[in-house]
C-alpha cells in the first residue's frame, strides 16, 4: 500500500511566523504535489515536483514556496504566515499517468 | 484551462437506496483521465474510480459506477446500496494525457451524507 504522510494533522500558528509542513511517501514516486483545500473551492495546486531538486508554480504559489532534497520528501513553506493561509493542506504523490495518494492533509490556523 | 464543475455542494440519501453525483468539465482535449475522489470526514482522500477517455466502457468497481458522456463531457457517479461508510466529500478530477500530473483539475466538491 502507498502511504503518504505529513508531518502534522493539526497547526496553529501566528502571524508573521516561518511553517513548514513536511511530507514523505515511501513509494518512490517522482511527482509530489502540494494542494490548498478550501470550502467551495476544491483542491488548488500550489506547487508541484517532478524530480529532486525541481519544482514548478501551481495556480496559487503566492506566499509559499518549496524543496524537494530527497525524494521520498517534499516540503511546503510558508515564508511569513498570514491569516489568510488558514486552511487544510494536502500533500500527494504519483508516478503519471496513475491516480494521485493523498496524506491524511494538515489544517493550518494561523492567528 | 480545463475546468470541473461539481453543482450539488451538499446531497443526501437513505442507506441502502441509490444516489447520482454529478460532474461536467470543459476541455478541448481529446484524451485525457478522470477520476472521482472520496475523502471521509477527518480521513484521507482515495480514489473511487477513474476513467479513460479513449474507453467507451462505462468503468465500474462494486457498488460504484460511472456514467461517462464524452460528447457531453458529463461523469457522473452512481453509488447503489448506499452505506453508512460513503458519507464523504466527493471530488471529481479530470487530467489530460501526456501532460503531467500538474495538469489534474478538481471540482468544488460535493458533500453526501448517508441516512439511516
Amino acid at each position: 500500500d502507498v502511504k503518504v504522510t505529513q508531518s502534522s494533522r493539526y497547526l496553529v500558528k501566528r502571524t508573521g511566523e516561518k511553517v513548514f509542513l513536511e511530507c514523505v511517501q515511501d513509494m518512490d514516486h517522482e511527482n509530489m504535489f502540494w494542494y490548498r483545500q478550501d470550502p467551495g473551492l476544491g483542491l488548488r495546486l500550489i506547487y508541484f515536483s517532478y524530480d529532486v531538486k525541481m519544482k514548478e508554480k501551481g495556480d496559487i504559489p503566492e506566499g509559499y514556496s518549496v524543496s524537494r532534497e530527497k525524494k521520498e520528501r517534499f516540503s511546503l513553506i510558508l515564508e511569513s504566515a498570514s491569516t489568510n493561509q488558514t486552511s487544510m493542506y494536502l500533500c500527494a504523490s504519483t508516478d503519471y499517468p496513475n491516480e494521485q495518494y493523498f496524506g491524511p492533509g494538515t489544517r493550518l490556523t494561523v492567528t | 484551462a480545463q475546468t470541473v464543475t461539481q453543482s450539488q455542494p451538499e446531497m443526501s440519501v437513505q442507506e441502502a437506496e441509490t444516489v447520482t453525483l454529478s460532474c461536467t468539465y470543459d476541455t478541448s482535449e481529446n484524451n485525457y483521465y478522470l477520476f472521482w475522489y472520496k475523502q471521509p470526514p477527518s480521513r484521507q482522500m482515495i480514489l473511487v474510480i477513474r476513467q479513460e477517455a479513449y474507453k467507451q466502457q462505462n468503468a465500474t468497481e462494486n457498488r460504484f459506477s460511472v456514467n461517462f458522456q464524452k460528447a457531453a463531457k458529463s461523469f457522473s457517479l452512481k453509488i447503489s446500496d448506499s452505506q453508512l461508510g460513503d458519507t464523504a466529500m466527493y471530488f471529481c478530477a479530470f487530467m489530460k494525457h501526456g501532460g503531467g500530473n500538474n495538469d489534474m483539475r478538481f471540482g468544488a466538491g460535493t458533500r453526501l451524507t448517508v441516512k439511516p
